[in-house]
């Protein structure tokens, strides 16, 4: 059993660029899950994914924005980079979107210059 | 309007003695409440959890204690082990209309010392 994968591991973007991040879900979960953890904070929940469709969304403006694929699969878009953006962004995965538990992956760290 | 709380940044403990992490919440909505451990370079890395409707989990050396009337959740560790230091994180989740997310804290660091 394959866990929850990201890619890339780091990325260096400027102000104004756009960026997108990939996930890879744990074998057999629905539902993913994008969260931003900046530098001395915990996760804070971008959106949540479930069977291709968004299924819930924090407080983030609309050039954050993903997608979902039929492998379960997903992608984080950021578009007009700011400064603010630099952080850790982790992708989770759960088994359906009513499970509790979500299991993270290693993170993909963004700086933006 | 932070919704989960950890107020200690940090906590030093000795190898082998109990490791006691708090955690706060002002959400009556959070029905189920989790711990993480993250290591440097790392996604966090689920830890235990508990249900509202219980007040201990005990997994192994963790066991986890929810006070629903005081709003506060604790994690205790024993025995502590050097290879626990680490950021813990307390989440809690419930629906709201926002999916089911997860709210974090801000984290402890645990020291844990020869």
């Amino acid at each position: 059993e394959t866990g929850v994968t990201q890619s890339p591991t780091h990325l260096i973007k400027t102000r104004g660029q756009q960026v997108t991040l990939r996930c890879s879900s744990q074998s057999g979960h629905n539902t993913v899950s994008w969260y931003q953890q900046a530098l001395g904070q915990g996760p804070q929940f971008i959106f949540q994914y479930y069977r291709e469709e968004e299924n819930g969304r924090g407080n983030f403006p609309p050039r954050f924005s993903g997608l979902q694929f039929p492998n379960y699969s997903s992608e984080l878009n950021v578009n007009a980079l700011e400064l603010d953006d630099s952080a850790l962004y982790l992708c989770a995965s759960s088994l359906t979107s009513q499970a509790d538990t979500q299991y993270f992956g290693p993170g993909t760290r963004l700086t933006v210059l | 309007d932070q919704q989960v709380k950890q107020n200690s940044p940090s906590l030093s403990v000795q190898e082998g003695r109990i490791s006691i992490l708090n955690c706060d919440y002002t959400n009556s909505m959070f029905d189920y409440f989790l711990w993480y451990k993250k290591y440097p370079a790392e996604g966090p890395t689920f830890l235990i959890s508990i249900s509202s409707i219980k007040d201990k989990n005990e997994d192994g050396r963790f066991t986890v204690f929810l006070n629903k009337s005081a709003k506060h959740l604790s994690l205790h560790i024993v025995p502590s082990q050097p290879g626990d230091s680490a950021v813990y994180f307390c989440a809690a989740s419930g629906w709201g209309g926002g999916g089911n997310k997860l709210t974090f804290g801000t984290g402890t660091q645990l020291k844990v010392e020869l």
